[in-house]
């Protein structure tokens, strides 16, 4: 079965510092991963995907198929990274059922 | 382009009634889903679509109905309304291949009464 796990319910950092959201995941084939976020009274938007590689708001997100991981990196956070964070897994590579981790609400405080 | 709107944004509804919760999108998706969000649990499926014409169950789908006659529309319907569907909805839309973005619908804030 699929499942994705984030293990940080909450998450709260200084402006300024380092942050990771861990996720991992457990899929028998190839799995395509991604990161929504949902700022406070804001829709739920993509942040990352994997099979793109890139750097989104200082963002990056790398994928270890031997650890199973896909965490959320960010080398200086800002006050305004402040927001619900969601590691995805598409299971059979579109986007029509993916299977949602329970989210890390980071706070980056002043 | 008004991306996925639905509609309502709140509702409220007493025990047993049935509503229909809507979902319009104008990219031409041909996929499009159906979640809830409750307190801890990140979102779920309940039901999603390929195609006009093709549906299918997700995780959740007890006491939900869905129907795609067309592109643009996905409602989704609670035949008996229950408390334990008391939720946040959201319905999103696709394009078809791997890798895409999903694009989200703002919500629906059900309560169930």
């Amino acid at each position: 079965a699929q499942r994705v796990t984030q293990p940080e319910k909450l998450l709260s950092v200084f402006k300024g510092a380092p942050v990771e959201l861990k996720c991992n995941y457990s899929y028998s084939g190839s799995p395509e991963l991604f990161w929504y976020v949902q700022y406070s009274r804001q829709r739920l938007q993509l942040l990352l995907r994997h099979i793109s590689r890139e750097s989104i708001k200082g963002f990056t997100a790398d994928l270890n198929k031997g650890e199973t991981s896909f965490h959320l990196k960010k080398p200086f956070a800002q006050e305004e990274d402040s927001a619900m964070y969601y590691c995805a897994l598409s299971p059979q590579g579109g986007s029509e059922k993916l299977v949602f981790g329970k989210g890390t609400k980071l706070t980056v405080n002043p | 382009n008004a991306g996925v709107t639905q509609t309502p944004k709140f509702q409220v509804l007493k025990t047993g009634q049935s509503m229909t919760l809507q979902c319009a999108q104008d990219m031409n998706h041909e996929y499009m889903s159906w979640y809830r969000q409750d307190p801890g649990m990140g979102l779920r499926l309940i039901h999603y679509s390929v195609g006009a014409g093709i549906t299918d169950q997700g995780e959740v789908p007890n006491g939900y109905n869905v129907s795609r006659s067309t592109t643009e529309d996905f409602p989704l319907r609670l035949l008996s309304a229950a408390p334990s569907q008391t939720s946040v909805y959201f319905c999103a839309s696709s394009y078809s291949g791997g890798g895409v973005e999903a694009f989200f619908g703002q919500g629906t804030r059900l309560t169930v009464v």
